[in-house]
This record gives structure tokens, C-alpha cells and sequence, in this order.
């Protein structure tokens, strides 16, 4: 099966950007989405078919996709986006399946 | 609003079965295809297993196949996942989620969520 790469931290000032990638094989032919994890709550999508926001979600929130890589790129960071972030997509092996990477812990500072 | 009620869980001995239950509301559930997410203690998501919105297309991940079995009941506007053949590997937040879209198909984006039910498969 496909695997999808993050990396497992990274930490961003308050108020300035921060990208999160995520690597894999399958972004060639499949879209990402992205969902935001905070301690002991269920995940929320924030972005899907690379960069499209659900209602609810801050413009801050954008994506992108070049190659292999998708990208998750928040926008003057704030206190509140401290949490993991999850992309996903299709199995490139088999596309009935769904893959998730392994999770970013992202630090405001 | 959707909601997305999760139960069932529970400390269960291995090799032992238990089955989930999600309870839908506020869409119409039978539009959507669902999913089951689970999240091992301090892990990162997995994806368990889809099913379409007239049971007709379903998937399960290789780590659950054979053992796992999906089903839905649309009149009751519910979501089930029969798990047999327990192992501790099983033990996580099992998630229910709705698809993004309304096409009854399943695709690789979860749009709504529910809190999870816990499953601890130890003896």
C-alpha cells in the first residue's frame, strides 16, 4: 500500500506562517484533505480537493499540491491552531482505500 | 446540525467480538456514504473502513479484513462495524465519519465526525 510522509513537529510564531507537507506517491493522482486534531477531540476537516474550505474554516487555513507533496500553509498562525495535522487520501495501490499520514504536532509559540 | 453518535465500546478479551454503532442525524444519511476511523492511545488516525450509501460498494483496511465487517441501516439512519477475532492491536477511538459528499460514493474525505467510542481489547 501507498504511505503518506509528514513531518512530526514543527513550530511557528505567533501570527507568522507555517507550511505543512505531506508526501506520498498517491498525491500524483489523488487530492488531499487536511484535519486539524486537538487533545482528546475528534478531527476536523479544514481543507479537501487541495484547497477548498468548509464553512467554519478561517481563510488562514489554504492548500496546495505540487507532485508528490501536498501542502497545508497557515497564514499568520494563531493560538488557537496549535493541534496535529493529518493529511489523507486515496490508496495510489488501490484506490478503494484511504490513507492517512502520520500526523504534524504543530507549536504556536 | 450533523450529529454523529458513537457506542459500543468497551474492554473486551482478545479474540472476543463487539459491535459499534453510530448514530446519524440532521442530513439524510442514506445521500452519503460513511466511514469508520480509529485512533490508537497517542497514535495518529487510521483508516478502518467505507461503505456506500446502498451497501453496494465496501472496503476495509488489509489490517481489519476478514475479521471487521461494515454494514448500514438507512430506515434507521445507522452506521455498525461488527469487529471479530478482537487482537490489542484493535484497542483505539473508534470514529464514525460522514463523507464530503453527496454522492453516495465513498471518497477519502471525512467531512463530519463523531467523539469516538473507546475499544480496549486486553485480558
Amino acid at each position: 500500500s501507498s504511505e503518506l510522509t509528514q513531518d512530526p513537529a514543527v513550530s511557528v510564531a505567533l501570527g507568522q506562517t507555517v507550511r505543512i507537507t505531506c508526501q506520498g506517491d498517491s498525491l500524483r493522482r489523488y487530492s488531499a484533505s487536511w484535519y486539524q486534531q486537538k487533545p482528546g477531540r475528534a478531527p476536523i476537516l479544514v481543507i479537501y480537493d487541495k484547497n477548498n474550505r468548509p464553512s467554519g474554516i478561517p481563510d488562514r487555513f489554504s492548500g496546495s499540491t505540487s507532485g508528490n507533496t501536498a501542502s497545508l500553509t497557515i497564514t499568520g498562525a494563531q493560538a488557537e491552531d496549535e493541534a496535529d495535522y493529518y493529511c489523507n487520501s486515496r490508496d495510489g495501490s488501490n484506490n478503494h482505500r484511504k490513507i492517512f499520514g502520520s500526523g504534524t504536532k504543530v507549536t504556536v509559540l | 446540525e450533523v450529529q454523529l453518535v458513537e457506542s459500543g465500546g468497551g474492554l473486551v478479551q482478545p479474540g472476543r467480538s463487539l459491535r459499534l454503532s453510530c448514530a446519524a442525524s440532521g442530513f439524510t444519511f442514506d445521500d452519503y456514504a460513511m466511514h469508520w476511523v480509529r485512533q490508537a492511545p497517542g497514535k495518529g488516525l487510521e483508516w478502518v473502513s467505507s461503505i456506500s450509501w446502498d451497501s453496494g460498494s465496501i472496503d476495509y483496511a488489509d489490517s481489519v479484513k476478514g475479521r471487521f465487517t461494515i454494514s448500514r441501516d438507512n430506515a434507521k439512519n445507522s452506521l455498525y462495524l461488527q469487529m471479530n477475532s478482537l487482537r490489542a492491536e484493535d484497542t483505539g477511538l473508534y470514529y464514525c465519519a460522514k463523507d464530503n459528499y453527496n454522492s453516495g460514493s465513498s471518497s477519502s474525505t471525512f467531512r463530519d465526525w463523531g467523539q469516538g467510542t473507546l475499544v480496549t481489547v486486553s485480558s
